[in-house]
């Protein structure tokens, strides 16, 4: 049973026109994070969500936005993709507090390619 | 500075054969914890262990197994017997303070029959 889903596994976009990558999970877990992962790279952590308490990474472009409405789901919004925004997104998800602790259980993320 | 190190880029071995993929890790603090995740082709991380930082004993399951050395810095992953499924890309990853993952670049293994 998937049980940090993302839709969709790949998704296309033109320059400059935003995009919105989606996660869903049924662990009932407390944090959800992003990360961008470009090819043959480590991945790279945009943000995550304490419950409804956003972190952001110093790093993370303003062109990218995350919404998690409620516990189940967390968006990634990519306002004004440029071709450098290409890579896989991967959503997961920890059922702590987001500290060291934690075990973070990753979906199987979305490929995103810019034209 | 680096925090996680993993310098075999790729290796490549024959099905059956034995392989050791290296992690090296720098911390300052005293409780911290290490991970492995696999990545297969298909892009999903794959969680496969968690260890502590007072917690040295080797790990075992199935081929899998983990050397930890808090003396030498290094969480070393050992595949027995390998396997062409076992063909991914391996992360090891870091832990500390209130921080959440660092990852190291990754070993991509790859298993031919």
């Amino acid at each position: 049973d998937a049980m940090v889903i993302q839709n969709p596994r790949y998704q296309v976009t033109q320059f400059g026109k935003p995009v919105t990558l989606s996660c869903s999970q049924t662990l009932n877990h407390n944090v959800m994070y992003w990360y961008q992962q470009k090819s043959s790279q480590a991945p790279k952590l945009l943000f995550h969500y304490y419950d409804k308490d956003f972190n952001n990474e110093a790093d993370t472009p303003d062109n990218f936005q995350s919404r998690r409405p409620n516990t189940s789901f967390c968006f990634l919004d990519i306002r004004s993709p440029g071709l450098g925004d290409a890579a896989m997104y991967l959503c997961a998800t920890s059922g702590g507090d987001g500290g060291p602790t934690d075990t973070q259980y990753f979906g199987p993320g979305t490929r995103l390619t810019v034209l | 500075a680096q925090k996680v190190t993993q310098a075999q880029t790729e290796i490549s071995v024959v099905e059956k054969e034995d392989v050791t993929l290296d992690c090296v890790y720098e911390t300052r603090d005293t409780t911290y914890y290490l991970f492995w995740y696999k990545q297969p082709p298909s892009g999903e991380l794959v969680f496969l262990i968690r260890r502590n930082s007072f917690d040295e004993q080797n790990e075992i399951s199935g081929r899998y197994s983990w050397n930890f050395q808090k003396s030498t810095s290094s969480f070393n992953f050992t595949i027995t017997a390998s396997q062409v499924v076992d063909s991914a890309v391996y992360f090891c990853a870091l832990s500390e303070g209130y921080s959440t993952l660092t990852f190291g670049k990754g070993t991509m293994l790859l298993v031919s029959p």
